[in-house]
């Protein structure tokens, strides 16, 4: 079945670094993909992984991808009150890749 | 490039009425996916068109059915509207080759009451 979790909710004080996490259950997942979601806004493309890359950085953005533990990991560097937003996670299947499963969302707060 | 574009972005409508939210995809980008965001079920797919045919759906009643024009241009109908139906509507679009991610639309947003 097909389920991806995430936490609800972090905290961090700008400049500091933020991990947002994701667990997922489908084996077959291809693509692994993190958005982000400002208030009133849709979901913006940040970075995305596929299933047989370990870690994908794309400037203050680093992926980490746990094949083996089906985990993954957004690391967003130098965190800036602009950065506050929810963050999903997704993944797409083989047979659908234009079929995301979503977590519920990471709601991150970014405080001066 | 233009991004993908939803209207209208606000519609208030009753139960027991029907509406037709309209999305236009990031040129060049053939499939049109949508997905319903509330904040009870988060996002949820539900359907994906692809050269003006349904290639995929979503675990959604007969209610919501959508269609994809020759030029890509993609249409979602909701009938009989519930008050559960309330919920950010989003479209997607995407090439469609292997390496290609969803990028999104702003939404409509749809209040039944």
């Amino acid at each position: 079945g097909e389920d991806v979790e995430q936490s609800l909710f972090l905290s961090v004080r700008e400049g500091d670094s933020s991990v947002i996490n994701c667990t997922y259950t489908d084996s077959s997942s291809t693509y692994l993909y993190w958005y982000k979601q400002e208030p009133g806004a849709g979901l913006q493309l940040l970075t995305y992984i596929f299933s047989n890359m370990d870690m994908k950085q794309d400037q203050r953005l680093t992926v980490l991808l746990n094949k083996k533990d089906k985990h993954l990991s957004l690391r967003i560097a130098d965190t800036q009150t602009g950065d506050s937003a929810i963050y999903f996670c997704a993944e797409s299947l083989k047979e659908g890749y234009s079929t995301l499963t979503f977590g519920k969302g990471t709601m991150l707060l970014v405080s001066p | 490039k233009a991004g993908v574009t939803q209207t209208p972005r606000y519609l208030i409508k009753t139960r027991g009425q029907q509406v037709t939210l309209s999305c236009s995809p990031i040129s060049g980008h053939r499939s049109v996916s949508w997905y319903q965001q509330t904040p009870g079920q988060g996002l949820q797919f539900l359907f994906e068109y692809f050269s003006e045919t349904q290639r995929n759906k979503g675990n959604f009643p007969g209610r919501f059915s959508g269609r994809q024009f020759s030029n890509s241009r993609s249409e979602m109908n909701v009938s009989t509207l519930e008050l559960g139906d309330s919920a950010l509507y989003l479209c997607a679009s995407s090439t469609d080759r292997d390496n290609s991610p969803l990028h999104f639309g702003n939404g409509t947003r749809l209040t039944v009451t």
